[in-house]
């Protein structure tokens, strides 16, 4: 079955460490973005991208890194220059066949990040 | 003021009730916009986008959206308890853009 894969579904980083969240599709989607959620506030977009080797930032990339080295393939990494990195990160993707064509994102079923 | 404003409940009402779902908005060049539905500990699942305004419906569901008073609603007919999550309503300023903007949810529960 198609889908979006996050991994791991918990996670638990310690002060000063940097943390990578896994998000692989199959669903041959070129656009692939990343979304913190916490509790009474909207998704909020990290980090996106709409083609291999190349990603923009979002409304909150600072402390975020991410890289697109396949299609595939969009991991997110919480750095220690995070200072609030607890809460809900979810991944999407969609077909973007140009600025004015991209179909509505599909998201995965998350990683939960919490700090020791 | 947020850009869209959702009212984030908890909203209970009994099996097979219609429920209504509404989320306001500030920004008028909103062109496109969506309702997700997630339950607890996953992530949002699409139900149903519009573009502009206009009425779209799809089997229980149907989605409203008025531009002229930058208000959108969800109805649920026929509510079950399986219809019990958080809804989120998503919106953005042209088809296709990247950058779709939220409502922070409401969280619905249906009432066996």
């Amino acid at each position: 079955d198609g889908g979006i894969t996050q991994s791991p579904k918990y996670l638990f980083r310690k002060e000063g460490q940097n943390v990578t969240l896994s998000c692989e599709q199959n669903l041959n989607h070129d656009a692939m973005y990343w979304y913190r959620q916490d509790p009474g506030q909207g998704l909020r977009l990290i980090y996106y991208s709409q083609i291999v080797n190349d990603f923009q930032k979002g409304d909150i990339a600072e402390g975020y890194s991410v890289s697109r080295e396949k299609k595939e393939s969009f991991p997110l990494t919480v750095t220690s220059a995070q200072k609030n990195p607890t809460a809900f990160y979810l991944c999407a993707s969609s077909m973007s066949e140009g600025q004015y064509s991209n179909q509505p994102q599909h998201f995965g079923d998350g990683t939960r990040l919490s700090i020791l | 003021q947020k850009e869209v404003e959702q009212d984030p409940g908890p909203l209970s009402v009994p099996e097979g009730a219609i429920v209504s779902l509404n989320c306001t908005y500030s920004n008028s060049a909103f062109q496109y916009f969506m309702w997700y539905r997630q339950y607890s500990r996953k992530g949002p699942e699409l139900l149903m986008y519009t573009y502009s305004s206009g009425n779209k419906e799809d089997g229980r569901f149907t989605a409203q959206v008025d531009k002229s008073s930058k208000y959108i609603s969800l109805f649920i007919r026929d509510s079950q308890p399986s219809d019990s999550a958080t809804y989120l309503c998503a919106m953005s300023l042209y088809f296709g853009n990247e950058k779709l903007t939220f409502g922070t949810g409401t969280r619905l529960t249906i009432i066996p």
